[in-house]
């Protein structure tokens, strides 16, 4: 079955303490594997795709890193502003997401 | 460029009535998605469409009805709401290749 499990469900940071986030999945015909942020009310904006093992992507603090059964979001020196909840996705053949149910962070002045 | 948008953003129903949700994007994509978000459960897929005319089932389906008659358009029917139904729904939009969806900011559906 189809599977995408996030973790920490929360996790709360002094700013500037770095950490990671961790995706793992189990999906067969693997697409795709994609970071979201969603603030409070609002829809999820994306943040990376990543499409094979040891691809990385980084964007600001963020890097997006992926092995073949887990991805890691790493935050470096996080802001307060880096608040919000961050959702991990896969696509599977075909036009299928899968989405984890998140962790939500929150960074402390 | 408006991105993607939602009508309406809230909504009250009582069980047995019917609705319709518009998604609307201006980004001439080419796929739209719609989506229901739910404590605990994330994102889950309802259904989808890959162009103009053409809609396909997602994860959870049952209940929902969708149509893309013009390509910038996709809407969400309910027959029949149920209090099962009560959720955040959310519309998305994207190139199809490059697999980036852009979302809109949602509706808060309510079904008593």
């Amino acid at each position: 079955e189809d599977q995408v499990t996030q973790s920490p469900e929360a996790l709360r940071l002094q700013e500037g303490e770095s950490s990671s986030l961790n995706c793992s999945y189990t999906v067969s015909g693997l697409r795709g594997l994609f970071w979201y942020r969603q603030d409070p009310g609002k829809g999820p904006e994306f943040l990376f795709t990543l499409y094979s093992a040891g691809e990385e992507k980084e964007k600001e603090r963020l890097k997006a890193t992926l092995t073949k059964k887990e991805s890691f979001l790493h935050i470096t020196a996080p802001k307060p502003e880096d608040s919000a909840t961050y959702l991990c996705a896969v696509r599977r053949v075909g036009n299928q997401f899968y989405f984890g149910t998140g962790t939500s962070l929150t960074v402390i002045p | 460029n408006a991105g993607v948008t939602q009508t309406p953003k809230f909504r009250v129903l009582k069980t047995g009535q019917s609705m319709t949700l518009l998604c609307a994007q201006d980004m001439n994509h080419e796929y739209m998605y719609w989506y229901r978000q739910d404590p605990g459960m994330g994102l889950r897929l309802i259904h989808y469409s890959v162009g103009e005319g053409t809609t396909a089932k997602g994860e959870v389906p049952d209940g929902y009805n969708v149509s893309r008659l013009k390509k910038q358009n996709f809407l969400l029917g309910l027959e029949s709401a149920a209090p099962s139904q009560t959720s955040v729904y959310f519309c998305a939009s994207g190139q199809g290749h490059s697999d980036t969806q852009y979302f809109g900011p949602g509706t808060r559906l309510t079904v008593l």
